[in-house]
């Protein structure tokens, strides 16, 4: 079966620009997640989605930070406007229940 | 909320020696235990899970975890490792009710020839 898609998989723009990241998970997972993995970090939880309701988004900028899922698949992570500290890899995840979380590959954003 | 510590942030074996790599969690019911793996340029896969049931576990590759909830530890284990196993090494809590996961900030392997 096709894995957790993500795009674009490098970006890199100036700061106070904004940005957005697509995920597409695997097909037929309700919950999706959207982690933030700093350069020697472990990754941290920005948002989690159950179909297209938001489960938890506690951990997210929400001044700067958005994100969505239309109709319960694809999602969209959205930063504006964007500082030098969200550098980061932005991974996305989905799950089939409350079990293992497949990852996507990331998105390597850079804030210059 | 939980928790996770990896103290080794970095770790060096020689190919074929055996593998220990530390975590210890803080976590106020049953935790959900997990370790991740992920190569350079690469999505996380996981390796194996604790759940309930047997406190040593198999996963893929090798490894296996043991969890011991009087040291509050789920370390990894491998008897031989191999050049391939170089990469960052996760490991994560989360609780049933929202799969909320917390990830340690890693330990990154090194196999030397």
């Amino acid at each position: 079966e096709a894995g957790v898609a993500q795009s674009p998989r490098y970006k890199i723009i100036e700061k106070r620009q904004s940005v957005a990241f697509w995920c597409n998970p695997i097909s037929g997972h309700a919950t999706l997640y959207w982690y933030q993995q700093i350069l020697g970090q472990g990754p941290k939880l920005l948002i989690q989605f159950q179909n297209n309701g938001v489960v938890d988004d506690s951990q997210l900028p929400k001044d700067r930070f958005s994100a969505e899922r239309l109709k319960g698949v694809d999602s969209t992570l959205k930063i504006q406007p964007a500082k030098l500290e969200d550098s980061a890899v932005y991974l996305c995840a989905s799950s089939l229940d409350r079990d293992e979380q497949f990852f996507g590959p990331g998105t390597r954003l850079t804030v210059l | 909320a939980q928790s996770v510590t990896q103290p080794d942030i970095h770790i060096t074996v020689s190919e074929g020696a055996s593998l220990e790599l530390r975590c210890n969690y803080s976590y106020g019911a049953t935790p959900y235990l997990f370790w991740y793996v992920q190569s350079p340029g690469q999505g996380l896969q996981l390796l194996l899970k604790y759940f309930s049931g047997d406190t040593l576990v198999q996963g893929i590759k090798g490894f296996e975890a043991e969890f011991k909830r009087s040291q509050s530890s789920f370390n990894l284990r491998k008897p031989s490792v191999h050049w391939s196993d170089a990469a960052e090494y996760f490991c994560a809590v989360g609780s049933y009710n929202n799969n909320d996961m917390r990830f340690g900030a890693g330990t990154r392997l090194t196999v030397k020839p």
